[in-house]
């Protein structure tokens, strides 16, 4: 059973299109993230959700839109794609926020590779 | 802003050889994750350092945690080519992981 999904693996789209990815936790996890590896493997955070409230929204352009209608998952809603969208993005889960009590370690997904041509 | 920095970016080491992984901060934090990344696939949990003066060790690899230098350190003892991989170390701040820049680590014969 897989403890961090995300659909799609991969995706190839059109500059100017709008497309989603989904991530769903069966951790019972609390916080679940969005971050996202470029082709320098540099990653960066860009959403976290705490409850389904949304903690973190780093600068992001506001093409890129998380919806998390529970606490099990979170989803990433892009608009008008552009080639510089191209990225793995990484949808990740922990028991609570990030440094808070304990080990809390963030377990992530298997990553979305996304192909603006 | 929290910054993290990696040394080295890259490391190509023989088998059987010895090396560590700097990984400096910018700010406090209390605690640490170092994180492996094999090419193509997600990111696996290592080691969680809890506190300073913090060692954990697990196989060939041990890190470690100074809380007031804000650095940690990621030893690689005898290494063999199984631990080929790109190295993160991730301090929390602000409810997120800040991640370096990652070491790209090749082991060779």
């Amino acid at each position: 059973d897989t403890a961090v999904s995300q659909t799609p693996k991969y995706l190839v789209t059109q500059m100017g299109n709008d497309k989603s990815i989904k991530c769903e936790q069966n951790l019972g996890h609390d916080t679940m993230y969005w971050y996202k590896q470029d082709s320098k493997k540099f990653l960066k955070i860009m959403f976290s959700y705490n409850n389904k409230e949304l903690i973190i929204n780093e600068t992001v352009p506001n093409r890129f839109s998380p919806k998390s209608p529970d606490k099990a998952h979170l989803n990433l809603h892009i608009n008008s794609l552009e080639l510089g969208d191209s990225a793995v993005y990484f949808c990740a889960s922990s028991p609570r926020l990030a440094g808070v009590g304990g080990a809390n370690v963030l377990t992530f997904g298997a990553g979305s590779r996304l192909t603006v041509l | 802003e929290l910054k993290v920095e990696q040394n080295p970016l890259f490391l190509s080491m023989q088998e059987g050889k010895n090396y560590t992984i700097y990984c400096n901060y910018s700010t406090t934090s209390d605690r640490l994750y170092w994180y492996r990344q094999d090419p193509g696939k997600s990111l696996e949990s290592l080691f969680v350092l809890l506190s300073n003066g913090a060692v954990k060790q697990e196989g060939r690899l041990m890190a470690s945690l100074d809380t007031k230098a804000r650095l940690s350190t990621l030893h690689i003892t005898a290494a063999v080519h199984d631990l080929s991989a790109t190295y993160f170390c991730a301090p929390p701040r602000g409810g997120k992981l800040t991640f370096g820049q990652g070491t790209i680590l090749t082991v060779h014969p």
